[in-house]
């Protein structure tokens, strides 16, 4: 089974500013199948970035993925007020699918 | 426009049984995967099976041999079999359009598991 680490834990940031959430994997995935979701209280998840760099439908392109092997980063370029949320790593290159433990992204 | 809606969840007693239903709309569950994902209160997501397009299942380590997924194409609806509940079972319990990822979340059912 994959382990996805996600650092920090809690991100405290301003508006405006530059969010940068690491997810580290136990061992290398696949073809770099690495999806980003972000979820608000009371909500579901919502799809961010699959395929580690590529952006879901109707995501803001501050929104930014990279990473490949075993480091992936998801990169908020300036914080809007409703991207304050918990933000999950999971990966879909090998089986179990494996989420991380997510970031929670707040205001300072 | 592509939606899940999940259904079923309730209190159950340690040991008891439920059926949860994901009923999909938009898509065919024959066309594309569907899976099962579970949020503890307070807790991050847990991957728990799926259903391919193809009609193969996965399970997570988990809730192997308890839970099953199955489908009726004819309601394009997907269901989680759940038997031999344990407390820690307790959670929102969400399906999604799954290719690998999920493109398209349900707002959840919540089951809980308590004597």
């Amino acid at each position: 089974e994959i382990v996805l680490t996600q650092s920090p834990g809690t991100l405290s940031l301003s508006p405006g500013e530059r969010a940068t959430l690491s997810c580290r994997a136990s061992q290398s995935v696949t073809n770099s199948y690495l999806a980003w979701y972000q979820q608000k209280p009371g909500q579901a998840p919502r799809l961010l970035i699959y395929g580690a760099s590529n952006r879901a439908t109707g995501i803001p392109d501050r929104f930014s993925g990279s990473g490949s092997g075993t480091d992936f980063t998801l990169t908020i370029s300036r914080l809007e007020p409703e991207d304050f949320a918990v933000y999950y790593c999971q990966q879909y290159g090998g089986s179990p699918r494996t989420f991380g433990g997510g970031t929670k992204v707040e205001i300072k | 426009e592509v939606q899940v809606l999940e259904s079923g969840g309730g209190l159950v007693q340690p040991g008891g049984s439920l059926r949860l239903s994901c009923a999909a709309s938009g898509f065919s569950v024959t066309s594309y995967g569907i899976t099962w994902v579970r949020q503890a209160p307070g807790k991050g997501l847990e991957w728990l099976s799926g259903m391919s397009a193809s009609g193969h299942t996965h399970y997570a380590d988990s809730v192997k041999g308890r839970f099953t997924v199955s489908r009726d194409s004819s309601k394009n609806t997907l269901y989680l079999q759940m038997n031999s509940l344990r407390v820690d079972d307790t959670a929102i319990y969400y399906c999604a359009r799954w290719s690998g990822y999920g493109d398209s979340w349900g707002q959840g059912t919540l089951v809980t598991v308590s004597s």
